[in-house]
């Protein structure tokens, strides 16, 4: 049973645009989430949090939008950077999970020169 | 500067052989300690967590066991692999429960 889901496997953005990848979740305890970022053959590396009593949080390029009546959190990266192409992963985690946190599918991002 | 290490980066084992994956954690004490696999078109799963030595805990059952020897030291283990064990594990750690993780390079595990 897939908690958090990514709908698009993929995207493609020129340089310069704006990159916008999106997340759904299905459990409204959820309060805490982040996301990852990984290159092939590499690890994810964090990238940046959100809790739930916020509903926008930014660093840099980078900016996290969570929507808690819609169950749905966005990362919109600006402007889009050929260094970003990787895949992008949403998880979320709730006050009874303990050490887990449940992971996305991931979205590959491509960002064309 | 905190630095994980996790080996081998590939690895193709029979079926019905055991397994063996070590990680280490450099640079911090006391980590709280992850495996994870992502299996083809999954998220990541987390399989074990740790919060000290000795202490293990287990998320989903499975033919997989996880050992920490050490305090910085987490090792994923089987005695009989199955052709679904294949997958990309991951290693990571994290400072406290509910915090962001470091992750490993990964071992690419297919079992043949």
């Amino acid at each position: 049973d897939q908690q958090v889901k990514q709908n698009s496997p993929s995207l493609s953005v020129q340089e310069g645009r704006i990159s916008i990848l999106n997340c759904d979740y299905t459990n409204s305890m959820f309060d805490y989430f982040l996301w990852y970022k990984k290159y092939p053959a590499e690890g994810p590396t964090f990238l940046i949090s959100i809790s739930s009593i916020k509903d926008k949080n930014e660093d840099g390029r980078f900016t996290v939008f969570l929507n808690k009546s819609a169950k749905h959190l966005s990362l919109h990266i600006v402007p889009s950077q050929p260094g970003d192409s990787a895949v992008y992963f949403c998880a979320a985690s709730h006050p009874n999970t303990g050490n887990q946190f449940y992971f996305g599918t991931g979205t590959s991002l491509t960002v064309i020169p | 500067s905190q630095t994980i290490h996790q080996w081998p980066a590939t690895l193709v084992q029979p079926v019905g052989s055991p397994l063996s994956l070590e990680c280490t954690v450099e640079g911090t004490s006391n980590p709280n300690l992850y495996w994870y696999r992502q299996a083809a078109g999954r998220g990541l799963q987390l399989l074990f967590y740790s919060v000290g030595i000795g202490q293990i805990s287990s998320e989903v059952p499975q033919n997989l066991s996880a050992s920490r020897p050490q305090d910085r030291q987490f090792i994923l283990s089987s005695k009989k692999l199955l052709l679904s064990d294949s997958g990309f594990y991951l290693c990571a750690w994290s400072r406290a429960p509910r915090t962001e993780a470091f992750f490993g390079q990964g071992t690419r595990l297919t079992v043949v």
